[in-house]
């Protein structure tokens, strides 16, 4: 399975904009590139997917590098409900069955 | 639409006993899998059930095993508990279909506590 790596923590100011990394430089044409938040004392929530180009929904953008080795989540206005645990997850369509492989992920605080 | 549900939230137990942990999946998909947590290891795959068959299966003993029912409710079951089992223990639910582009939704988990 492709390996992402994402910063250990990242801190923001409510109101303003987050950019979370996550690199995967050994990701094959097939995969997607997924993110997940874990809030605390809760199940992990799906956020965003994309494959190649970038992607917007009502919680959050996904910017995809033009070679796919590094991908970023943009939430537009971090408000302290996003303070949260962020995994960055990748899968194809071989990912063998219903398996999500969480790194350590980035744990993202919010300053009010 | 109902979320998932997973009973009981919160299980003390001692080493060496048994339990099972009970996970009800969004109506409609077929796909549940397990998933523990803990400080150290993070989170971690046990296995993924999709219309009553196992199939994928993390790397855990053989004293973690579970079963799908045909209504896709699934329960999880650890014999001869050990302290190293304490963990959140999650289980998630999917359509099941297309594993590239899957949505797997989460229940808010069993706290398992080993004495």
């Amino acid at each position: 399975d492709a390996k992402t790596t994402q910063p250990n923590s990242m801190e923001s100011n409510e109101e303003e904009p987050v950019h979370l990394p996550c690199n995967h430089s050994t990701i094959s044409g097939t995969d997607y590139i997924h993110w997940y938040r874990q809030l605390p004392s809760q199940g992990p929530e799906y956020v965003i997917h994309g494959l190649t180009s970038n992607v917007n929904n009502r919680m959050a953008s996904l910017a995809i590098a033009e070679d796919r080795k590094s991908s970023t989540l943009i939430l537009h206005r971090a408000t302290l409900r996003d303070a949260a645990v962020y995994y960055c997850i990748l899968r194809d369509v071989d990912n063998q069955g219903g398996k999500l492989i969480f790194g350590q992920g980035t744990e993202l605080s919010v300053k009010p | 639409k109902a979320g998932v549900t997973q009973t009981p939230r919160y299980l003390i137990k001692t080493r060496g006993q048994q339990v099972t942990l009970s996970c009800s999946p969004i109506s409609g998909h077929r796909s549940v899998s397990w998933y523990q947590q803990t400080p150290g290891q993070g989170l971690q795959f046990l296995f993924e059930y999709f219309s009553e068959t196992q199939r994928n299966k993390g790397n855990f003993p053989g004293r973690f095993s579970g079963r799908q029912f045909s209504n896709s409710r699934s329960e999880m079951n650890v014999s001869t508990l050990e302290l190293g089992d304490s963990a959140l223990y999650l289980c998630a639910s999917s359509l099941g279909y297309q594993y590239d582009t899957d949505t797997q939704y989460f229940g808010p988990g069993t706290r398992l506590t080993v004495l």
